[in-house]
């Protein structure tokens, strides 16, 4: 398995403001995944960030609201931009460590909005 | 588009009965994935279902895929408290690419 990072565990955010959230993974993988998990919902899947490309984006989001940065094999970020209350979620980010194997994923950010 | 489908959603039972959780998806797809979330907890990995007929037992939990019906299901066999939880199912339909879709969730109870 994989020990997976993330920082901050929860915040309080004011409207409009922008966050950013780190993740990080103690080996190096090739595909670093980002979901949200709404209250009491399930998990979307928001993009896939590759080291070296541009991340791809999920439909419903997009690179403005959610831009994404993936500079090494075992780092990526996730700033969630001009932030409303519809944007309080769980953001969960999550690696891959083979073909056959499952998705391990990090403890998630709590993230409100006022 | 692909949908999954858990059916209970929520699921309230007593400690030592059995019961199945059942997953439905809507495309092709021999990658079908079971996790576990406690409250206030990230997702844990609890069964990877590689191909049709494949079946996976750990403690109290089996899981069984039928590629043909594109069913899961995941059995709990004489429930004890410790396993109250969420149980997700996920499908992988692009093979390889990992972009998991996750279904509702069965909020699952174990009462004494």
């Amino acid at each position: 398995s994989a020990v997976i990072s993330q920082k901050p565990s929860r915040d309080i955010c004011q409207r409009g403001t922008s966050l950013t959230i780190q993740c990080q993974v103690d080996s190096q993988v090739t595909m670093m995944f980002w979901y949200r998990q709404q209250p009491g919902q399930s998990l979307t899947l928001i993009a896939t960030a590759n080291q070296g490309s541009e991340a791809t984006y999920e439909s419903g989001f997009v690179i403005d609201k959610f831009p994404i940065s993936r500079p090494n094999l075992t780092f990526s970020t996730l700033t969630v931009s001009n932030m409303s209350p519809e944007d309080s979620s769980i953001y969960l980010c999550s690696v891959n460590l083979g073909v056959n194997q499952p998705q391990h994923f990090g403890d998630g950010t709590r993230l409100s909005i006022l | 588009e692909l949908k999954v489908e858990q059916n209970p959603l929520f699921l309230s039972m007593q400690e030592g009965k059995n019961y199945t959780i059942y997953c439905n998806y809507s495309t092709t797809s021999d990658r079908l994935y079971w996790y576990r979330q406690d409250p206030g907890k990230s997702l844990e990995s609890l069964f990877v279902l590689l191909s049709n007929g494949a079946v996976k037992q750990e403690g109290r939990l089996m899981a069984s895929l039928d590629t043909k019906a594109r069913l899961s299901t995941l059995h709990i066999t004489a429930a004890v408290h410790d396993l109250s939880a969420t149980y997700f199912c996920a499908v992988d339909p692009i093979q390889g690419a990992q972009k998991l879709v996750f279904g509702q969730g069965t909020r699952l109870t174990i009462n004494p």
